[in-house]
């Protein structure tokens, strides 16, 4: 069955630093997003992306997050200038379609650890 | 932003029994998702509701969305220790597939 992968599963920085985080989605999808998930917490959406650009973006996403598709495969997150509060679990999602073609529901990779030290 | 109110928190239950659990929200959304999220994993897709009323099975799990479009609720039939895991609801508005809003979980436990 298809799935989304991320790398790395865990990563540790320093805070100030600034990490990327990768995902490759699954092939055919076209939508992909990011959500962040605090330890024993619900999960948060951050960021969409379709066509090469961001679609929408929550209250959380600002200008220390960037996204990138920069080839064909990978899309990824960016965080600068990390703080410890951005230490979570970050989850990369793909779609097939969006609700206005028709949605079957966001195929999530496993995550990735970040713990900001 | 849209909130989610998750019900119950938590669930200690014996092999065999009945689960529901459900959310319940101040506003509207188009599209009800139902989720099992286990340890050190991302969220498995479990149930897709789309229509207000709708009612859809997978398995030995049902989901419903209410008529109201501001609830749904999840029924687990004949609990397996396998069914262990935090589930959650995830609501989308009309307007974008990828702002979802997703409840605060429900964990389930399992005892043979």
């Amino acid at each position: 069955e298809p799935e989304v992968t991320q790398t790395p599963s865990h990563q540790v920085t320093q805070m100030g630093q600034e990490v990327i985080l990768r995902c490759v989605p699954i092939s055919n999808h076209l939508y992909f997003y990011w959500y962040r998930q605090i330890l024993g917490q619900k999960v948060e959406f951050l960021v969409s992306f379709y066509n090469n650009e961001i679609s929408e973006k929550s209250e959380i996403f600002d200008d220390q997050f960037s996204v990138e598709r920069p080839d064909g495969s990978n899309f990824t997150l960016k965080i600068r200038s990390t703080k410890l509060e951005d230490s979570a679990m970050y989850f990369c999602a793909s779609s097939e379609t969006t609700l206005s073609t028709g949605f079957y529901g966001y195929t999530f990779g496993s995550g990735t650890r970040l713990t900001v030290v | 932003g849209q909130q989610l109110n998750q019900s119950p928190q938590s669930m200690f239950i014996q092999e065999g029994e009945d689960v529901s659990m459900n959310c319940t929200s101040s506003s509207i959304f188009n599209t009800w998702l139902w989720y099992k999220q286990e340890p050190g994993e991302g969220p498995v897709l479990l149930i897709a509701l789309y229509k207000a009323g709708e009612l859809t099975s997978n398995g030995r799990l049902t989901a419903q969305f209410g008529i109201t479009r501001k609830d749904s609720f999840l029924n687990i039939s004949a609990s397996i220790p396998s069914d262990v895991g935090i589930y959650f609801c995830a609501g989308l508005p009309n307007t974008n597939a990828g702002k979802s809003t997703f409840g605060d979980g429900t964990t389930l436990t399992v005892k043979p």
